[in-house]
């Protein structure tokens, strides 16, 4: 298996862009995560689905954050309009029923808001 | 979910065991003890993990106090490659109750 993917590696964008970041879960695996990592916080949940539903989006910091998962083998983590405070590396992650603590993290997307 | 302790640093030898304290005095009797680790510039990778008895696989050992309070996660033969942030983490093991990552212990294997 190749792992959870995640697309792109890195991006830099402007203020005020919308930036959309790419999730491929494992197959099979019907719980994915949206992580942030940042130096100041750590690394913080921002949301996570199961079977394509969001069940907490508790972590979201606000408005301009949403997230979607139209199948069982993609979903995207949008920030519309983008800011400086942003910019962190943002790890999607799965697992499957059963193995509730064993996640699988992804490579990270680096973002970089001017 | 119970509060770790865990030191910010250490340095192990190569070719030495690394052992990795972490302290949970506050864990509850379903309460699991979870260690990831995450190598620079990549996604947590998870390590182990227990209840009450000692676990290992391929990658460690977890000793697990009797009274629970404390574990320690122990790397047998440290490798360059397993310099890292290593983080300790209590949680229900239950479907919807998330991992939450505190500041880890940075491992850092000297020649």
């Amino acid at each position: 298996d190749a792992g959870v993917i995640q697309s792109p590696r890195h991006e830099v964008t402007e203020m005020g862009q919308e930036v959309t970041l790419r999730c491929k879960p494992i197959s099979g695996h019907d719980y994915l995560f949206w992580y942030r990592q940042t130096m100041m916080r750590g690394l913080e949940l921002l949301i996570y689905f199961n079977n394509n539903v969001p069940i907490d989006d508790s972590g979201m910091p606000e408005d301009r954050f949403s997230a979607k998962m139209p199948n069982a083998s993609f979903s995207t983590l949008k920030i519309q309009p983008s800011e400086p405070r942003d910019s962190a590396v943002y790890f999607c992650a799965s697992r499957g029923t059963g193995r509730t603590g064993e996640l699988f993290f992804g490579e990270g997307s680096r973002l970089t808001v001017l | 979910d119970a509060k770790t302790t865990q030191p910010t640093s250490m340095d192990c030898a190569e070719g030495r065991a690394a052992n990795l304290p972490c302290n949970h005095s506050t864990i509850s009797g379903n309460e699991y003890v979870y260690w990831y680790r995450q190598i620079h510039s990549q996604g947590p990778q998870y390590i182990i993990h227990g209840l009450k008895n000692n676990e290992t696989n391929e990658m460690a050992s977890l000793i697990i106090t009797e009274d629970r309070k404390s574990s320690t996660l122990i790397l047998p033969h440290a490798t360059l490659r397993d310099t890292a942030v290593y983080y300790c983490i209590v949680r229900v093991a239950r479907a919807g109750n998330m991992l939450t990552f505190g500041g880890g212990t940075r491992l850092m294997v000297k020649p």
